[in-house]
């Protein structure tokens, strides 16, 4: 079975500062990845995804996630953190493209 | 652009009675999906949809079960809610399948509490 596994549940950040959020998967075959954005009193949206290609993916908002197969990982990035940024971001996992396997989120706080 | 909503963002029931969480989507997608959020657990598939009245386990069905009679409309039923399902509920849909894309639209959320 697959799994995901993000490895900070809170990441507090300054305005203006650099931020990775890390998530690693347990699968042995080709797998789709997934960041979905959940801003506050609100559902999922998606930021970006890997589905084959390139392994470096640009999303919404300034976010980039880079996939690397041998160290199952599909860390996101952002160069430099806004306030609006202040989110819980989940990693995601899918075998078969339908169903999804949700990491168990980390929660960014961005402070001024 | 892509709306799914849910029927209540807030609910409160006592414990024993049916529930019913009503999803619609206006996409014309083949999947729809109930997850349950709980902190420090994530997302957790409860049931899945891929056709009417088709429908598929999650990884925790129990004590749930679910409804599709149309393609736009799925709802997830507590049968005799209990206090361990306080929780937020949300709701998704997907096209099948898409070379262009397998993201997954999800509706706001229903935060329902159990007394």
């Amino acid at each position: 079975a697959q799994s995901v596994t993000q490895l900070d549940s809170q990441v507090p950040v300054f305005e203006e500062a650099p931020v990775e959020l890390r998530c690693n998967y347990s699968s042995s075959v080709s797998v789709y990845l997934f960041w979905y954005v959940q801003y506050p009193n609100q559902g999922l949206q998606l930021l970006l995804k890997y589905l084959s290609g390139s392994t470096l993916v640009k999303g919404i908002n300034g976010f980039e996630a880079e996939f690397n197969k041998s160290q199952t990982s599909f860390h996101l990035r952002k160069p430099s953190v806004h306030i609006s940024d202040t989110a819980e971001y989940f990693c995601a996992v899918s075998q078969r493209a339908q169903k999804l396997v949700f990491g168990q989120g980390t929660r960014l706080t961005i402070n001024p | 652009d892509v709306k799914v909503t849910q029927s209540s963002r807030y609910l409160v029931k006592r414990t024993g009675e049916k529930v019913f969480l009503e999803c619609v989507q206006d996409m014309d997608h083949e999947n729809m999906f109930w997850y349950r959020q709980d902190p420090g657990l994530g997302l957790r598939l409860i049931y899945f949809s891929y056709d009417v009245k088709m429908k598929e386990k999650g990884d925790i069905p129990e004590g749930y079960s679910v409804s599709r009679e149309k393609k736009e409309r799925f709802s997830l039923i507590l049968e005799s809610a209990s206090t361990n399902q306080t929780s937020m509920y949300l709701c998704a849909s997907s096209f099948r399948e898409s070379s262009q894309s397998y993201e997954q639209y999800f509706g706001p959320g229903t935060r329902l509490t159990v007394t």
